[in-house]
């Protein structure tokens, strides 16, 4: 099986940086997505690392560390508009290249 | 275009009632998903298709019957559903199972069942 955690909840300002966490155990590790998910609407795919580093989209950022089992989402100069669930998925090729999510974390931006 | 759209938006059944939630792409993506979400909680992977073939069946109770008619299409049968089905259902497809490509969501059916 697989376990991925990441934080229930974090509060941030607007203009400010914030960092979710996510860490996992998978035993055929291909792939880690990031998703943004507003309440009732469908995830939107933010970001995807397969090989370690960190990945720069605009003000997302995503880093992966394979051997630590771990990665991030970095949100700069936050708006109101980035209050939603984060979700952390890992794709497994020992079962099928299917992703398990995380359990996300909402972040909400207070002005 | 990374659209992937679903019908109904929202559907209220009944226990006895028969009904189908339909989802479509045309993106010519190979790999076609249904997720359960219920409230405050990540997607939970159903059923996946391969190149219309059913690749995984994650233990879904037999009152959810996917089916993949062509490449374009995957329909989720329900049928004597319980209330606690009651949930957003979301499809999701992608160019297929091997390496590299990410999964597309579609906004969601949501479901009551009374």
């Amino acid at each position: 099986g697989q376990n991925i955690d990441q934080p229930t909840e974090m509060t941030a300002t607007e203009g400010a940086i914030v960092q979710i966490n996510c860490t996992y155990q998978t035993s055929g590790f291909n792939g880690l997505f990031w998703y943004q998910q507003h309440a009732g609407e469908a995830p939107t795919f933010l970001s995807y690392n397969v090989l370690d580093g960190l990945e720069e989209k605009g003000r997302f950022s995503s880093f992966l560390s394979r051997s630590k089992g771990y990665s991030y989402l970095l949100l700069k100069e936050l708006q109101m508009k980035d209050s939603a669930s984060y979700l952390c998925a890992v794709r497994d090729k020992a079962a099928g290249n299917k992703l398990t999510f995380g359990g996300g974390t909402r972040v909400l931006v207070k002005p | 275009d990374t659209e992937v759209t679903q019908t109904p938006k929202h559907l209220v059944m009944g226990m006895t009632n028969k009904k189908s939630l339909k989802c479509e792409q045309h993106m010519g993506h190979r790999a076609m998903y249904w997720y359960k979400q219920k409230a405050k909680k990540p997607p939970e992977l159903m059923f996946v298709y391969s190149y219309e073939k059913l690749s995984i069946n994650e233990s879904v109770p037999s009152r959810f019957s996917p089916e993949c008619p062509n490449s374009s299409l995957l329909n989720l049968h329900l049928h004597a559903l319980q209330p606690e089905d009651s949930a957003l259902y979301l499809c999701a497809s992608s160019q297929d199972l091997t390496n590299q490509e990410t999964q597309y969501f579609g906004p969601g059916t949501r479901l009551l069942v009374l």
